[in-house]
């Protein structure tokens, strides 16, 4: 069956600017969360939705978004873009959050900010 | 606040020597924990999870309650196993949220 699948692979914006990622999970799982990874900081939690609902949410500023749809298919965006913001955006899903299941995760969104 | 450690950035073996990636916790209830490989130009992809105790592509790991870790382990290892091994923490049932370490850059020499 398909995998996790991210759109667009690859991004350059303009500081200022606002981008809007998507994600694809696989058939069946309900769980999509979003991840930031960067060289210094590592892989990041920025939130999770199930069931179209945003359960958890990160330590990121206001500017960082989210929503999933009845599909399960899930955006994030980002506005007033920043250098800083440059990282690869991951999603993962999973088919439900108890015990026992883990994430599956798509190749993710390099996202550069010039 | 839970968090994972990684300590060694690092990790450079032989081929065929021992393999021991490190991992500690810290988390007040009963958490999940995972152990995630990235190979060279893939995707982040589960390697191992605590509560399945199975062996992956050799690889074991076993959660220590009373150290707070879960290192990874293979008795002989593989160029093929040169990647990126990142330790992932999740809290109790209805918890979703993954914490990953910093993680450990695995090299495999001939």
């Amino acid at each position: 069956k398909a995998g996790v699948t991210q759109t667009p692979r690859y991004l350059i914006k303009t500081r200022g600017q606002q981008v809007t990622l998507s994600c694809s999970p696989i058939s069946g799982h309900r769980s999509v969360s979003w991840y930031q990874q960067t060289p210094g900081q590592g892989l990041q939690f920025l939130f999770e939705y199930f069931s179209e609902t945003q359960r958890n949410k990160g330590n990121f500023p206001g500017r960082f978004s989210g929503r999933q749809f009845s599909n399960s298919r899930s955006e994030m965006n980002v506005s007033t873009l920043e250098l800083g913001d440059s990282a690869l955006y991951l999603c993962a899903s999973s088919p439900d959050t108890s015990a026992g299941y883990g994430y599956t995760f798509g190749s993710g969104t390099r996202l550069t900010v010039v | 606040a839970q968090r994972v450690t990684q300590p060694e950035k690092l990790l450079s073996v032989f081929k065929g020597a021992p393999v021991e990636l490190k991992c500690n916790y810290s988390y007040s209830g009963s958490p999940e924990l995972f152990w995630y490989v990235q190979y060279s130009r893939q995707r982040l992809q589960l390697l191992l999870r605590h509560i399945s105790r199975e062996s992956i592509k050799g690889f074991t790991a076993d959660l220590n309650k009373g150290e707070t870790s879960f290192h990874l382990k293979k008795p002989f290892a593989q160029e093929e196993d040169s990647a990126m091994y990142y330790c992932a923490l999740k809290g109790g049932s209805g918890y979703s949220t993954l914490t990953f370490g910093k993680g450990t850059m695995l090299l495999v020499s001939p």
